[in-house]
C-alpha cells in the first residue's frame, strides 16, 4: 500500500457542488499539506496542519476548507465548487527531522469542475 | 516570502545529450534546502536531488547534478546522457530550514522536458 493515499484519483463534479478530497497516510508524520497544481503555475500551498488542532492557511486558501480528523487523515473540501478550481491536487506529509528528504507525496486527485 | 523562478517552460533534446534546466530563487534566509522534483506522466512527484544551502559542494545523483550559486541565487539541474525516461515536468523547489520546513515547499512553475529518440 502507498504511504500517502489520496481518494478519489479522478473526479468530475458540477459547479456549486460540495466535494471532499481525502488523504490518509501511514508514515506516522504529524505534518500534512495540501497543494494545488495548475498548468504553467507549478504547485501552490492551500493548507497545512501540524496536528489535529493546528491548521494553517497557505498561499491560496480562499474557497477551500480542511479537516484533520486524526494524525493520519487530512481532508480538503470545496464547499461550492467553481470551474477555476479545476486542477490536480496533491497531499503530502513531511518529517522535519529528515531535512527535506522527509516529504512524501500522494498520487494526486485530478478534479474537474464543469 | 520566497519565490522560485523557472524561465524555461519547455525544452527538447535528443536522447544521450546533456541538458541543463535553470532555476533562480529569491529569499532573505540563509539556511535552506533546494530541490529538483520530477513529475512523469504518471503524475507522481519524485525527488531527484537535494542541495543544502550551507554546503558549497554541488550535489550529484548518478546522471543528475546541480550547479548551486548561492550568491547569485541560482540552482540549475544538469542531466547527462539523457534517456527517454527522463521526459517529464521538472520542478525546482525551496524549503526554509526554519521550524524544520514548517511552511512547506515553494515551487517554481516547472519545465517540461522532452527527450527525443
Amino acid at each position: 500500500d502507498a504511504d500517502v493515499t489520496q481518494t478519489p484519483r479522478n473526479r468530475i463534479t458540477k459547479t456549486g457542488k460540495r466535494i471532499m478530497l481525502e488523504c490518509s497516510q501511514t508514515k506516522g508524520h504529524d505534518r500534512m499539506y495540501w497543494y494545488r497544481q495548475d498548468p504553467g503555475l507549478g504547485l501552490r500551498l492551500i493548507y497545512y496542519s501540524f496536528d489535529v488542532k493546528d491548521i494553517n492557511k497557505g498561499e491560496i486558501s480562499d474557497g477551500y476548507s480542511v479537516s484533520r480528523q486524526a494524525q493520519a487523515k487530512f481532508s480538503l473540501s470545496l464547499e461550492s465548487a467553481i470551474p477555476n478550481q479545476t486542477a490536480l491536487y496533491f497531499c503530502a506529509t513531511s518529517d522535519p527531522d529528515r531535512g527535506g528528504y522527509g516529504y512524501t507525496f500522494g498520487s494526486g486527485t485530478r478534479l474537474t469542475v464543469v | 516570502a520566497q519565490t522560485v523562478t523557472q524561465s524555461q517552460p519547455e525544452m527538447s533534446v535528443q536522447e544521450a545529450e546533456t541538458v541543463t534546466l535553470s532555476c533562480t530563487y529569491d529569499t532573505s534566509e540563509n539556511n535552506y534546502y533546494l530541490f529538483w522534483y520530477k513529475q512523469p506522466p504518471s503524475r507522481q512527484m519524485i525527488l531527484v536531488i537535494r542541495q543544502e544551502a550551507y554546503k558549497q559542494q554541488n550535489a550529484t545523483e548518478n546522471r543528475f547534478s546541480v550547479n548551486f550559486q548561492k550568491a547569485a541565487k541560482s540552482f540549475s539541474l544538469k542531466i547527462s546522457d539523457s534517456q527517454l525516461g527522463d521526459t517529464a515536468m521538472y520542478f525546482c523547489a525551496f524549503m526554509s530550514r526554519r521550524g524544520g520546513g514548517a511552511d512547506g515547499l515553494t515551487f517554481g512553475k516547472g519545465t517540461h522536458l522532452i527527450i527525443q529518440p
